[in-house]
């Protein structure tokens, strides 16, 4: 089993509605998590982080955290073009975990 | 705050030559630098962690005598790909971590694209 689990898509959405990214961690020690974008050919970027269970708002983007189940998430409103990209779920306890990235494409 | 920067962001050698990658980080002390590599349409994969001051600590299968790393400041981290080969041609990126309250984050530089020839 993989540390960090996510579904590799491509997942296609309209502009202007939600996107919704998922990922899913296998250590329960894990402390923080991350959501990272990376366009193509460039290096990755990060977007939010979260360490406490519950919703993090930041603009159009909302991570949220359920370490009962294990499972971190990044909702996009308004979507836009521009949003699209692959996006990389990490985890940070012990170890610094990637998981394989989740592409995006926003159809205008 | 937390930029990291590469030198150069790309490289052709000819196969057989050696290649320096340059990682610093400009406005924070990074007491660990890490160094990833990515093939076309693939994921980020991790090749080594290195702390400041210490030996770097390589993933299963990537060849330390190949992939020489310094990390001999806090602010600078060098990969080294010895005895390029065209298999070898791939974007290295590094990314490099601090003190808290930054240690929890990684922060990337632009990459390097390298090409053997």
């Amino acid at each position: 089993q993989k540390e960090v689990e996510q579904n590799s898509g491509p997942l296609s959405v309209p502009e202007g509605a939600i996107a919704s990214l998922n990922c899913t961690y296998s250590d329960r020690g894990s402390q923080s998590f991350f959501w990272y974008r990376q366009y193509s050919g460039k290096s990755p970027e990060l977007i939010m982080f979260i360490y406490s269970n519950g919703d993090k708002e930041d603009g159009r983007f909302t991570a949220q955290l359920n370490k009962a189940s294990q499972y971190v998430s990044l909702l996009i409103r308004d979507s836009q073009p521009s949003d699209s990209a692959t996006y990389l779920c990490a985890v940070s306890g012990n170890q610094f975990y990637f998981g394989t990235g989740t592409s995006l494409t926003v159809i205008p | 705050g937390a930029v990291v920067s590469q030198h150069p962001s790309w490289v052709i050698c000819k196969s057989g030559t050696s290649v320096k990658i340059e990682c610093r980080s400009l406005d924070f002390q990074a007491t660990t630098m890490f160094w990833y590599r990515q093939f076309p349409k693939q994921s980020l994969m991790l090749m080594a962690t290195s702390n400041e001051g210490s030996k770097a600590t390589y993933e299963q299968g990537v060849e330390k005598d190949k992939f020489l790393i310094n990390h001999a400041s806090l602010t600078l981290s060098t990969l080294t790909v010895t005895s390029a080969h065209p298999e070898d041609s791939s974007f290295y990126i590094c990314s490099a971590s601090g003190l808290a309250p930054m240690s929890y984050e990684q922060y990337f530089g632009p990459g390097t694209r390298l090409t053997v020839t």
